[in-house]
Order: C-alpha cells, then structure tokens, then sequence
C-alpha cells in the first residue's frame, strides 16, 4: 500500500527567505506526483505535476524535483511572500488514476 | 463560476442523521471522486465513479454511499451520522482523454457531526 509522508507537518519563515517542503513515498510504481496548494475555504489548487520519467518542474519561483528510485520529491519556493502561507499537499497518482495523499505542510510567512 | 460545486459548504448535524452532500460540475468530465480530509492526514478517497454506470469504493467507503445522477452530478450520503466523519469533504472531477488525467477539486464542504 502506497503511503506518503510530509515533513515538516508546519514551517514558519520570515518573508524572503526560501522555502523547502519535503515528501516522500514508499512505492516508487507512480505515474507522476503532483503539489498542491490549499488555502482555508477553498479548493486544491495544482501547482506542478511531475511524470514519472521527469526529474524536476518549474513554474516562476516554484521547482519541484522528482528522484523515483528514491521515493521522494522537493518543492522549493523561492523568495517566500506573505501570500505563500497555505497548506502545500503532494500526491502520487499510480494505476487506476488514484492519487494518494500526504498530509501536507502548513507554511506560514511572516511578514 | 466555479468548474466544479459543492453544496453545502458547512453542515451541521447530529449523530443517526442522514446527510447527503452533492456536486455539480460543467467541466464535461467522465470521471468523479469524493475524498475526505482529516487534519493532518491529507485526502482519502471514499467513491469514485468513472462513468455514470460505473461506481466504485475507495479506500474508506464504510459508512457512505454515493449517487450518480448525471455526468454532471455526484452525491455522497451518509446513511446515518457519526461523529468520527466530522472532517472536509472534497468532490473532483477529471477527464481521462487527456494527459496527465489531472484531478480538479472544489471548494469543500465542512461536515460536522455532533
């Protein structure tokens, strides 16, 4: 059974500096892994998918980075804003197209 | 407007009710899920329908039924309440012609069980 761990659970960090959200999976049969950003009264928001035969994505200050043999995925978010707070989830998504979640981190930037 | 609707977005109840939360979406999509999310455990999926003939559980589908109504509807019921499914409700679509078959969420529904 496929299970994927967040660490840290929380992060706090001054405006600025650089974010680095770390998730790990324990079956390395994936089709892609995805980030996702969720803010409180919203839905999920997808930032960045990575195939399985890709080994990073970038999306303006966001880069995630994908090592399948290792089972595990990096989201780095540079220059960290007041408006990065949120709940930031990676998923795997494998046969069947079910995604399994980790528990995400909740980022707070201080100002 | 929103893809992808989910009403209501708070419930309150109380245990041994029956509560149906329902989803609506104008993305044209084949494909729909309802996930739950507890604090701190992500999401995990209760049902996913793959067309409106085919339905099938997910990893913790006891205690909740879901309905496909229409491409465009999903409704997930609980039978009758219980305080441990307290959490938020997540409803998605995807389309499986295109890829990646990307998951597309709505806004959530906060489900409280007294």
């Amino acid at each position: 059974k496929q299970e994927v761990t967040q660490i840290p659970a929380a992060l706090s960090v001054p405006e600025g500096e650089n974010l680095v959200l770390n998730c790990s999976f324990t079956d390395s049969a994936i089709y892609n892994l995805q980030w996702f950003r969720q803010d409180p009264g919203k839905g999920l928001t997808s930032l960045l998918l990575i195939q399985s035969s890709q080994r990073e994505q970038t999306s303006g200050r966001l880069n995630a980075s994908l090592d399948k043999s290792s089972g595990r995925s990096t989201l780095y978010i540079a220059a960290s804003q007041p408006g990065d707070s949120a709940t930031y989830l990676c998923a795997v998504q494998a046969a069947g197209n079910k995604l399994t979640f980790g528990g995400g981190t909740r980022v707070l930037v201080k100002p | 407007d929103a893809d992808v609707t989910q009403t209501p977005r708070n419930r309150i109840t109380k245990t041994g009710k029956r509560i149906m939360l329902e989803c609506s979406q104008t993305k044209g999509h084949d494909r729909m899920y309802w996930y739950r999310q507890d604090p701190g455990l992500g999401l995990r999926l209760i049902y996913y329908s793959f067309d409106v003939k085919d339905i099938n559980k997910g990893e913790i589908s006891d205690g909740y039924s879901v309905s496909r109504q229409a491409q465009a509807k999903f409704s997930l019921s609980l039978e009758s309440a219980i305080p441990n499914q307290t959490a938020l409700y997540f409803c998605a679509t995807s389309d499986p012609a295109r890829s990646p078959d990307t998951q597309y969420f709505g806004p959530g529904t906060r489900l409280t069980v007294l």
